[in-house]
């Protein structure tokens, strides 16, 4: 099984601006999921892209994935205080595997 | 339509007692999840079952013993506490692999 590794941990910007956050992974994959943790709270799913994907978007979301960078970016345009909270990918495990793993996460402070 | 339930929302327990965690979701899922997350951590997954009756070990099982009688409900037994099972517990369902997974609003649990 494999986990995806997000980076950076922490990222800080003001309102307005875009937040960019990676996520990296080891062996080949057939989707990719984001999350977000607001604090304290359950993870809420974002977006899924899949293999044969390059872009995705979901209103100010936009989600990248690169097969042969083995990386996936997650950008929120046009940031907001609400947009505070942790996020995280996930790589499922395929197969009948069930582990659902998560990363450490990325941490982002939007500062009004 | 509730989504993922989790009974109850804080504990408090002293060494060595021990407890059960109800995690109940209405969707039909296959798939559910026990994790845990301490203060800066990520997710750490502790069991999970892709079936009724089916049960896996996560990443960090000891301690933990789990049961999947009916498949709307994952049980999360503690038999013996310690302060380092001090911790924020999350529960978690899915189709399966590599879909959406929805999450409960938390344990707090504190082990004294």
């Amino acid at each position: 099984s494999q986990q995806g590794e997000e980076d950076p941990q922490a990222l800080s910007i003001q309102e307005g601006e875009n937040a960019t956050m990676n996520c990296s992974y080891k062996t080949s994959i057939n989707n990719l999921q984001w999350y977000r943790q607001n604090s304290g709270r359950g993870l809420v799913h974002l977006i899924l892209i899949r293999s044969n994907e390059r872009e995705k978007h979901s209103g100010r979301l936009r989600v990248t994935l690169d097969t042969s960078k083995k990386s996936s970016s997650l950008l929120i345009t046009a940031s907001r205080a609400a947009d505070t909270a942790s996020y995280f990918c996930e790589i499922p495990q395929g197969g009948s595997q069930g582990n659902l793993i998560f990363g450490k996460g990325t941490k982002l402070s939007v500062k009004p | 339509n509730a989504g993922v339930t989790q009974t109850p929302k804080f504990r408090v327990l002293k060494t060595g007692q021990s407890m059960t965690l109800l995690c109940a979701q209405d969707m039909n899922h296959e798939y559910m999840y026990w994790y845990r997350q301490d203060p800066g951590m990520g997710l750490r997954l502790i069991h999970y079952s892709v079936g009724e009756g089916t049960t896996a070990k996560g990443e960090v099982p000891d301690g933990y013993n789990v049961s999947r009688l009916k498949k709307q409900n994952f049980l999360l037994g503690l038999e013996s506490a310690a302060p380092s099972q001090t911790s924020v517990y999350f529960c978690a369902s899915s189709y399966g692999s590599g879909t959406e997974a929805f999450f409960g609003q938390g344990t707090r649990l504190t082990v004294v």
